[in-house]
Order: C-alpha cells, then structure tokens, then sequence
C-alpha cells in the first residue's frame, strides 16, 4: 500500500519556466490538499479538493493552479515560476473534507526555483 | 482562522515524559486538535486527534481542558528517534481550508 505518492521528488526550475506537480493515493479518500513548506516553518496550505470535481482555495493561492484529475490524483501546476516559490511542497488526503480524520502525507517534492 | 501557538523548541534526555503545549484561544464549538510529528525530509505523520478531556493511544496522550482553549501533547519515555517537529492543529470541522498548521516545536532527545 503507497498512500500518497508524489513526483518529482526534487524538481530545478529557472525563473519563468512552468511544471506540473503531481500527486496520487491509492487509498480510495475524498479528499486532497497541497501544501507548502518553506525552511523552517509549518506548512501552509495552497489549494485543497474536498471531493472529485471540486477545488478551493487555501491560504498562500498566489501563482499556483490545481486539476482535480480523478479520484485519485490532484496535480499542482506553476505555470510561471518565481524565486519565491522555491519551497517544499507536499500532498496529502484524508477521508473526508473536515480533515477531522487522519492525513496521510506525501515525501515531499523539494523545488528550487533559479 | 484558528491560530494556534507552541514553544519553539524543548529538549529532553531519554527514557523522560515530554510534554508539549499549545495555544488555541479562538477555538471553536465542533473544531478538532490534531498533532502532527514531522523528520527531516519527510511528510507530517499523525499522533493523535482529540475534542476534550483526554486522549490516550499507543504513542501519546493528548490533555484537553474544559475551556479547550489549550492542549498538551504527552510523550511518555522519549528516546532518540522522537527528535522531530510536533504540530498542533486546530482542525476546523466544517472547513478543511481553514485548518492551519503553526510554526511546530522542535523537540530534540539527547542520550
């Protein structure tokens, strides 16, 4: 069993160049999310999908798009990357939209943004 | 948003109860705490998930007051492999966008 499975792990962009993050669990949940983390601090929550079909925005939105693809799979896209994107970014899913269960997380997709 | 607050670092030494605490003043009715135990590299991994009184699993015990307006995460026995970041969260029942993580608290173990 993977739980939630995100690629690339690490990823090198130059300023203005754009890509697509992606994220995948097996674990049949309603819900996704994508956060960002930047060095030493919490994770701050970019956009979320409560359920197929649905996206919402999080706290920190700004120069980032979200495809809700299937049940499964939530993708990240920066379609024109800056500097100030340079973070961790992980993925994560729970069962329902509350987040009152347990989420599951991904590694990591670490970007550095030149 | 239900800001939450914690110490931003604890040491221990071994075989020591560790108890950390949080802050969450505007915390409301149906809103869950949640903590979060995170190593370097890796995504947050679940502790515990309580509402009030108190919590107990097989890796922490989680302390609510009536008020609600704080938590304790207890950490029996610490070894080594607990060094990590610990992360309230106040799980904001109605909207999972509104669930926001703080800074953490760096909890080192030493020998």
């Amino acid at each position: 069993n993977a739980g939630v499975t995100q690629t690339p792990k690490f990823q090198v962009l130059k300023t203005g160049q754009s890509m697509t993050l992606q994220c995948a669990q097996d674990m049949n949940h309603n819900s996704m999310y994508w956060y960002r983390q930047d060095p030493g601090m919490g994770l701050r929550l970019i956009y979320y999908s409560a359920s197929e079909g649905t996206t919402d925005k999080g706290e920190v939105p700004n120069g980032y798009n979200v495809s809700r693809l299937n049940k499964r799979e939530f993708s990240l896209r920066l379609e024109s990357a800056a500097p100030s994107q340079t973070s961790v970014y992980f993925c994560a899913s729970t069962g329902d939209a509350t987040m009152n269960t347990e989420a599951f997380f991904g590694q990591g997709t670490r970007l550095t943004v030149v | 948003l239900a800001k939450t607050t914690q110490p931003i670092s604890m040491d221990s030494y071994e075989g020591q109860e560790v108890n950390i605490t949080c802050s969450h003043n505007n915390i409301a009715t149906n809103d869950y705490i949640t903590w979060y135990q995170q190593f370097p590299s890796q995504g947050p991994r679940f502790i515990i998930q309580g509402y009030k009184t108190k919590v107990t699993n097989e890796v922490a015990s989680l302390f609510i007051p009536a008020d609600r307006k704080s938590s304790t995460l207890s950490l029996p026995r610490v070894s080594l492999s607990d060094t990590a970041v610990y992360y309230c969260l106040v799980v904001i029942n109605t909207n999972a966008g509104k669930s926001t993580f703080g800074d953490g608290t760096t909890l080192t173990v030493k020998p």
